[in-house]
C-alpha cells in the first residue's frame, strides 16, 4: 500500500520569500512517481511538478523544486520567490511504478502568501 | 499532455435526485479516474473506468450509487444518484497516459446537495 503524509496543515509566507511543504510517503513499490498539485479555490487540481524514483536529479518547474530525498522518504516542494497568488491548497501525491495506476494523496497544505 | 473538459462546473441539487457529471477528454486514452474531495479534506478515489469493462470500484463506493459509463476511449461520465447533503464534493476526473509523469485533472464539479 501507498501512503503519503502531509505534516503541515496551514503554512504563512511572506511575498516574495521561499517556502516548503513537506511531504513524506512509503511504500514498496520499486518504482514510483511522485506529484505536487495546487488547488485554488476554484476546485481545479492544477499540475505543478513530478519526480520519478529513479530520476538523479532533483525536479524543477520554473519557480517550483522538488528537494527529493529518497533515502528518507521524502518529497518537499520549494516553492521561490512566493507571490499572493500562490494561496492555495497544495497536495502531494504519488502512484507507482506505471502511469496506467491511481494516485494517492495527502491530507494537503494551505499555503496563505502576505504582502 | 491531455486536455480535459468536465461539466457541469458546479450544480445545487435537491436530495433524492441524480447528477451526471461529464469528462471529455481532447485524445484518446486508456483509463480514466473518478475522484471524490469532501469539503476539507483530500482526494478519494471512486473508480476506474476503462473503455469496453466494468469500472473498477474502490473499497466503500458501490456501482448503485455511483454509476459510471465509459463508452469510448475519450469520454465518461459518473452519476451521483439518489443524493444525500452527504454527497456535498467537489468530484474530479482524471486519465492516465502512457507517460510516467502525467496525470492530468479535469476542472472539477462542486456539488451541493440540499
Amino acid at each position: 500500500a501507498q501512503k503519503i503524509t502531509q505534516t503541515q496543515p496551514g503554512m504563512f509566507v511572506q511575498e516574495k520569500e521561499a517556502v516548503t511543504l513537506d511531504c513524506t510517503y512509503d511504500t514498496s513499490d520499486p518504482s514510483y512517481g511522485l506529484f505536487w498539485y495546487k488547488q485554488p479555490s476554484s476546485g481545479e487540481m492544477i499540475f505543478l511538478i513530478y519526480q520519478g524514483s529513479y530520476d538523479q536529479q532533483n525536479a524543477t518547474e520554473g519557480r517550483y523544486s522538488l528537494n527529493f530525498q529518497k533515502a528518507r522518504k521524502s518529497a518537499n516542494l520549494v516553492i521561490s520567490a512566493s507571490q499572493l497568488g500562490d494561496s492555495a491548497m497544495y497536495f502531494c501525491a504519488m502512484r507507482g511504478n506505471t502511469g496506467f495506476q491511481k494516485l494517492v494523496f495527502g491530507t494537503g497544505t494551505r499555503l496563505l502568501v502576505s504582502p | 499532455s491531455a486536455v480535459i473538459s468536465q461539466k457541469p462546473s458546479r450544480d445545487i441539487c435537491q436530495r433524492g435526485t441524480s447528477l451526471t457529471i461529464q469528462c471529455q477528454v481532447d485524445s484518446q486514452v486508456t483509463m480514466m479516474f473518478w475522484y471524490r474531495q469532501q469539503p476539507g479534506q483530500s482526494l478519494t478515489l471512486i473508480a476506474t473506468a476503462n473503455q469496453g469493462s466494468e469500472a473498477t470500484y474502490e473499497s466503500g463506493f458501490v456501482i448503485d450509487k455511483f454509476p459510471i459509463s465509459r463508452p469510448n476511449l475519450t469520454f465518461s461520465t459518473l452519476t451521483v444518484s439518489n443524493m444525500s447533503p452527504e454527497d456535498s464534493s467537489i468530484y474530479l476526473c482524471s486519465v492516465a497516459t502512457p507517460r510516467d509523469s502525467e496525470a492530468f485533472f479535469g476542472q472539477g464539479t462542486r456539488l451541493t446537495v440540499v
